[in-house]
């Protein structure tokens, strides 16, 4: 079992709509959680940290953290084409464990 | 500086040969890391310098991987016997404390094998 799984998609969304990308991860002893974005050819950038269970909101962007669940999700509200791009949901335990990500598109 | 150098941004090497990847990370930063990524992956921990030491080198493939940290800033992965299956992006990143709160990548060394 991998540490951090998440669905490779593709996930396409239109301009305009939620998109909802999901994570798991293995470690129950993990304390920090993370969402980057990695546009094509380019190296991820952190856009969102969550340390407790519940929401967390900034801008567009929501994380939402269930410990009991083993579950992090990001929902982006009002996709923008430039959110296309690869999300990858990261999380800290023993070590930093990253997943494959998932490929998003948002079509005008 | 102002963030995460990697020199070189790309390597083309034969196979066999001996290769140097150089990271400066941005200043202050205690911590460390080494990923790489392939094609279509997330990228997947080699190893994490607190200041000079390898805190944890649990990722490194095998021995003929090895990076240092001499002076707590620069570090360098060196790649010994290169073989067509290392080619990948090597990316570096640094943060304050051990990744309690995400980390800074640099814009990586993609290199090539042939």
């Amino acid at each position: 079992q991998k540490e951090v799984e998440q669905n490779s998609g593709p996930l396409s969304v239109p301009e305009g709509a939620i998109a909802s990308l999901n994570c798991t991860y293995s470690d129950r002893g993990s304390q920090s959680f993370f969402w980057y974005r990695q546009y094509s050819g380019k190296s991820p950038e952190l856009i969102m940290s969550i340390y407790s269970n519940g929401d967390k909101e900034d801008g567009r962007f929501t994380a939402q953290l269930n410990k009991a669940s083993q579950y992090v999700s990001l929902l982006i509200r009002d996709s923008q084409p430039s959110d296309s791009a690869t999300y990858l949901c990261a999380v800290n335990g023993n070590q930093f464990y990253f997943g494959t990500g998932t490929s998003l598109t948002v079509i005008p | 500086g102002a963030g995460v150098s990697q020199t070189p941004s790309n390597k083309v090497t034969e196979k066999g040969k001996y290769v140097e990847l150089r990271c400066d990370p941005i200043s202050g930063h205690t911590a460390l890391y080494w990923y790489r990524q392939s094609l279509g992956q997330g990228p997947e921990f080699l190893i994490y310098f607190q200041g000079t030491g390898a805190a944890d080198d649990s990722g490194l493939p095998n021995d003929r991987f090895f990076a240092v940290r001499p002076e707590g800033s620069v570090s360098t992965l060196k790649i010994q016997r290169t073989e067509r299956g290392d080619s990948a992006v090597y990316l570096c990143a640094s943060s304050w404390t051990g990744g309690a709160y995400g980390y800074t990548f640099g814009s990586g060394t993609r290199l090539t094998v042939v």
